[in-house]
């Protein structure tokens, strides 16, 4: 079983640009989350997704958005991209049950 | 909200040893918590689980204990091997039906040859 997949896995851009991540599920997972990660706030909660709606979000501004698709692949925007928006970006998946989250490799954004 | 601390930023054991990697959390609703690994260049990968209504919990080679009186969890790895070298993750769910994990701030461990 593959996976999750997320694409691109490394990109650069500038401040002030926008940027969209992507992000497929393991098979019959119907729940993706976004997760940020940095060396100085660690693993923080974007926002979750099932069955095509947010069901949670985390404390981040709304320059932070997100959304799924009828077959389960979400995606993640940033907008008006700022120097601290340089993360490890990371997608997990799950049954949409309680329980362990699979995570992909992460997708690197380096704003500069 | 509530945040999940670690006691030690760095663990060095030497291989064959045993490993403890701590985590202290804050928020008493949390009922489910989870350890992650993470390597180099990775993604977080699942390592074990345990309920609050547990206090030890065995997989292969690691063990969970919880504490609910201290909000303590710890992570015991058995003979530690250099595939063991990694950043820990100690992961917290508040009861509900929510899926948002609260992440501690991670442990290296490096094993020493």
């Amino acid at each position: 079983k593959a996976g999750v997949t997320q694409t691109p896995r490394y990109l650069i851009k500038t401040r002030g640009q926008q940027v969209t991540l992507s992000c497929s599920p393991i098979s019959g997972h119907r729940s993706v989350s976004w997760y940020q990660q940095t060396p100085g706030q660690g693993l923080q909660f974007l926002f979750e997704y099932f069955s095509e709606t947010q069901r949670n979000k985390g404390n981040f501004p709304g320059r932070f958005s997100g959304r799924q698709f009828s077959n389960s692949r979400s995606e993640m925007n940033v907008s008006t991209l700022e120097l601290g928006d340089s993360a490890l970006y990371l997608c997990a998946s799950n049954t949409g049950l309680r329980g362990e989250l699979f995570f992909g490799e992460g997708s690197r954004l380096t704003v500069l | 909200g509530e945040s999940v601390g670690l006691h030690l930023p760095t663990l060095s054991v030497q291989e064959g040893d045993n490993s403890i990697i701590n985590c202290a959390y804050s928020n008493s609703a949390s009922d489910y918590f989870i350890w992650y690994k993470q390597e180099s260049g990775k993604g977080p990968q699942f390592i074990i689980d345990i309920r609050s209504n547990m206090d030890k919990r065995q997989g292969q080679r690691v063990t969970v204990l919880l504490n609910k009186t201290v909000k303590h969890l710890s992570l015991q790895i058995a003979a530690t091997q250099p595939g063991d070298s990694a950043v820990y993750f100690c992961a917290e769910i508040e009861g509900g039906s929510a899926r948002q994990l609260t992440f501690g701030s991670g442990t290296q461990l490096t094993v020493l040859p």
